[in-house]
């Protein structure tokens, strides 16, 4: 069974750093690329970066601002988001989430839920 | 990467068939045969319903389908049934390794 799990959220003060991380199992976690997602309270869905298998190829959404770090470990079978610079307008629940078919997130871990506030 | 335009909402009875539209460019929707749609209950995790356009994964009812039109997809819940109501996101990939996702529908089953 495919699983994801991601971890590492909590409250930050603005300004701050903060790392997630996603632990993959029940698949070949080092032949897929990956994403991370974030869910702001109450508002949509917003992809915010994405990672080759081989850690390679790894982009961000523009409104990142560079502030923002994807990388992998393929060993660990795991994920991460190395987040700096934190804004209130950062604070979302965090998903990491499989690339599959079609260029599809087809499997996705529960989230976890980051809060910038002094 | 300007998001996906979705209605906030829509509603239908239950057995009814609803259908949710999302316009995006020919920088996305119009570009790619890349086109998901996830369905999201309040406090829980996303759930892809559609992908490459049309197709369903494994477990998803075909009451669900999908479409697409130019830069604009659509998907249609036919026999609405209570378990329905949720958010509905539609998702393109738009080159490049970058995605963008709709603003996000409220399917109401009255």
């Amino acid at each position: 069974e495919v699983q994801l799990v991601d971890s590492g959220g909590g409250l930050i003060q603005p300004g701050g750093s903060l790392r997630l991380s996603c632990a993959a199992s029940g698949f070949s976690f080092s032949t897929f690329y990956m994403t991370w997602v974030r869910q702001a309270p109450g508002k949509g869905l917003e992809w915010i970066s994405f990672i080759s298998d081989t850690s390679d190829i790894k982009y961000y959404a523009d409104s990142l601002k560079g502030r923002f770090t994807i990388s992998r470990d393929n060993a660990k079978n795991s994920l991460y988001l190395q987040m700096n610079s934190l804004r209130a307008e950062d604070t979302a629940v965090y998903y990491c989430a499989r690339v599959g078919g079609g260029n599809s997130l087809d499997y996705w871990g529960q989230g976890t839920l980051v809060t910038v506030s002094s | 990467q300007s998001a996906l335009t979705q209605p906030r909402s829509v509603s239908g009875s239950p057995g009814q068939s609803v259908t949710i539209s999302c316009t995006g460019t020919s920088s996305d929707v119009g570009g790619y045969y890349y086109v998901s749609w996830y369905q999201q209950h309040p406090g829980k995790v996303p759930r892809l319903m559609i992908y490459d356009v049309t197709k369903r994964p494994s477990g998803v009812p075909d009451r669900f389908s999908a479409s697409k039109s130019g830069i604009t997809a659509s998907l249609t819940i036919s026999g609405l049934q209570a378990e329905d109501e949720a958010d509905y996101y539609c998702c393109s990939y738009a080159g490049t390794y970058t995605w963008v996702f709709g603003g996000g529908t409220r399917v109401t089953v009255l």
